[in-house]
């Protein structure tokens, strides 16, 4: 069957601009997570939704970023007035969630977001 | 803020060689600890789930063992083979009140397979 859908696999974009970025999960799979990797660094969590809602986003660095999954299946991860510390990749994750932990999360193949 | 450690950051192994490295995390709220295999040009794939105290599991060649009261997992991989090259990436998953929190994951151990 498919897997997590990540698209675009790569964006290059302008400091400043605004960016979406688009995740497609398993079909199923109610809880929906994005990470974010830096060089160097494991995946840093950023938001997590159970079904429709965001169960916890305390990981958005801060109010540029937004996440929305609207009919509980594709989520979209935005990102406003870009800035180049942006510039990772961006990971999303689902999993069949329930109470959680307990379910292992299938990864997409990230975006590569580049602010120049 | 959660801390989940591994060690070593990186690992040189000889092919044919077995290895093992290490994950520490807080000891209390566990939940679950994780345990994912991340190659160069894909997505991580998770190995194990592990979330019993004295768990030991087993994937062919590949191992982990659970502490929680101390707070730590092994990973054991025997007979080391070039195709298990990759960042090897345990997250843990705190428990709090009516639900978990999601997965705080450790910054990886990059292991190279040498022939």
């Amino acid at each position: 069957g498919a897997g997590v859908s990540q698209t675009p696999s790569n964006k290059v974009t302008e400091k400043g601009k605004y960016v979406e970025l688009r995740c497609d999960p398993i079909s199923g799979h109610t809880a929906l997570y994005w990470y974010r990797q830096s060089l160097g660094q494991g995946p840093e969590f950023l938001i997590y939704f159970q079904g429709t809602g965001a169960a916890d986003d305390s990981g958005l660095p801060n109010d540029r970023f937004f996440a929305v999954r609207p009919e509980g299946s594709v989520s979209t991860l935005k990102i406003q007035r870009t800035e180049r510390g942006d510039s990772a990749v961006y990971l999303c994750a689902s999993s069949l969630g329930g109470t959680g932990g307990y379910s292992p999360l299938h990864f997409g193949n990230g975006t590569r977001l580049t602010v120049t | 803020i959660l801390n989940v450690e591994q060690s070593p950051q990186s690992l040189h192994v000889q092919e044919g060689d077995s290895t093992n490295f290490t994950c520490s995390f807080p000891s209390s709220n566990f939940y679950a600890l994780h345990w994912y295999r991340w190659e160069t040009a894909k997505s991580p794939e998770a190995l194990f789930v592990m979330t019993l105290n004295g768990d030991e599991k087993k994937k062919g060649r590949i191992s982990a063992t659970l502490n929680t009261k101390e707070g730590y997992s092994y990973l054991y991989i025997k007979g080391s083979q070039p195709e298990d090259s990759a960042t090897y990436l345990c997250a843990f998953w705190l428990y709090s009140g009516g639900g978990a929190d999601g997965l705080t994951f450790g910054k990886g151990t990059h292991l190279i397979i040498q022939p």
